[in-house]
């Protein structure tokens, strides 16, 4: 299996920062990597696909990039609705499998 | 548009079986792929399985040898049948839109299933 290793686990910014969050795989993916949003008692929402791609009605200032074993999400103008966990996963191979989380939280 | 809702018992007993319902709207079973995943109470996603849209299916080796994932396209249900099940098991269950089997672009609300005596 895949192994994907998330970092940081948690993160406080401020109103306004920039952010990024890392995903390490544990061999080469090809950029088959996406980046989901989950707030509180919600499910995930899918923010970036092929590791660089902004789904359907995301704000700009989420990005994604990063190839072969490292890749990177990266939130530009921290808003308070950004509150939420983070998680990446890899569809290069099976079975599919996520990062851990990272847990936003604002300063 | 796109929804898919999941549905099933929110208690089962240890060593019994789970069985969960996926109804969709917005979009044929015969043209997409739908996979179950599953989130331990504060804890990371499990990918489970998926059923294509030819009707196959592929599951996580983890929980292979307990784990059906089926349909019926004439109501627009996926279902997932899980056996001796264990309080580890306990997690909320999502069923969620695969395309081709790469991201999840649509998740249901997800069902709390909790196993316990």
């Amino acid at each position: 299996d895949i192994r994907m290793t998330q970092s940081p686990a948690s993160l406080s910014a401020s109103l306004g920062e920039t952010v990024n969050i890392e995903c390490l795989a544990s061999e080469d993916i090809y950029s088959d990597l996406a980046w989901y949003q989950q707030k509180p008692g919600k499910s995930p929402q899918l923010l970036i696909y092929n590791a660089n791609s902004l789904q359907n009605g995301v704000p700009s200032r989420f990005s994604g990039s990063g190839s072969g074993t490292q890749y990177s999400l990266k939130i530009n103008s921290l808003q308070s609705e950004d509150v939420a966990t983070y998680f990446c996963q890899q569809y290069n191979n099976y079975p599919l499998t996520f990062g851990s989380g990272t847990k936003l939280e604002i300063k | 548009q796109v929804q898919l809702k999941e549905s099933g018992p929110g208690l089962v007993q240890p060593s019994q079986t789970l069985s969960l319902t996926c109804t969709v709207s917005g979009l044929s079973l015969t043209s997409n792929s739908v996979s179950w995943i599953r989130q331990p109470p504060g804890k990371g996603l499990e990918w489970m399985g998926v059923i294509w849209s030819n009707g196959g299916t592929d599951y996580n080796s983890a929980i292979k040898s307990r784990l059906s994932i089926s349909r019926d396209t004439s109501k627009s249900q996926v279902f997932l049948k899980m056996n001796s099940l264990q309080t580890e098991d306990t997690a909320m269950y999502f069923c969620a839109r695969n395309p081709k089997g790469t991201d999840f672009d649509y998740w249901g609300q997800g069902v709390m299933v909790t196993v316990s005596s």
